[in-house]
């Protein structure tokens, strides 16, 4: 059956204080990886689509990577306004399948 | 070029009522997907819709849901008898197609709350 594991579920960082969020997969017929972010009462915000191992994508603080098995959301330098739920998909043949996410609070 | 529209944004029923959720998709996108969200979860998939067609419902609980994508208007999802444990958020995302496995574009999503 298809999985998507989103690690941590939580995580707490000082503004500056670069990090990294973990999007492992288990699926047959990947189609695509996609990153989305969410904020409270907020329907997803789409960030990056990711097909091949070893593609990379950013957009200003975020960088997104991709192997066979998992998928990386690095976040450099991270202000206040990066706080937010931050949820990975995985696209295989008729649907698109997404993790719990991860709950990113940065502090000011 | 509107994004993807859901509505009612909120919506209160009665145990026993039907509830109706809509979905108008981005203009140009023929591909409705439609998920449901319980607080501090995932969106959890429920059913995958082309115009006037149902790909993939896997998702949907067997009974008492149901959902449409017909050729005019938006698409609906329907809970028949709703329960309280269907209160939850139920987002819509529309895609261009499904070949290219393009970017799905979300909705604001619906919060079905049942008293």
């Amino acid at each position: 059956e298809d999985q998507v594991t989103q690690s941590p579920e939580a995580l707490r960082l000082q503004e500056g204080e670069s990090s990294s969020l973990n999007c492992s997969y288990t699926v047959s017929g990947l189609r695509g990886l996609f990153w989305y972010r969410q904020d409270p009462g907020k329907g997803p915000e789409f960030l990056f689509t990711l097909y091949s191992a070893g593609e990379e994508k950013e957009k200003e603080r975020l960088k997104a990577t991709l192997t066979k098995k998992e998928s990386f959301l690095h976040i450099t330098a991270p202000k206040p306004e990066d706080s937010a739920t931050y949820l990975c998909a995985v696209q295989a043949e008729n649907d698109m399948r997404f993790g719990a996410g991860t709950r990113l609070t940065v502090k000011p | 070029n509107a994004g993807v529209m859901q509505n009612p944004r909120h919506l209160v029923r009665r145990r026993g009522q039907e509830a109706r959720l809509r979905c108008s998709p981005m203009k140009g996108h023929s591909h409705v997907y439609w998920y449901r969200q319980l607080p501090e979860e995932g969106l959890k998939f429920m059913v995958y819709l082309q115009k006037e067609n149902i790909i993939d419902e896997s998702g949907m609980p067997k009974e008492r849901f149901s959902a449409e994508f017909p050729k005019e208007g938006p698409s609906i999802l329907r809970i028949q008898q709703v329960v309280r444990g269907d209160s939850a958020a139920y987002f819509c995302a529309s895609s261009p197609n499904r070949a290219l496995s393009t970017e799905a574009f979300f909705g604001q999503g619906t919060r079905l709350t049942v008293v």
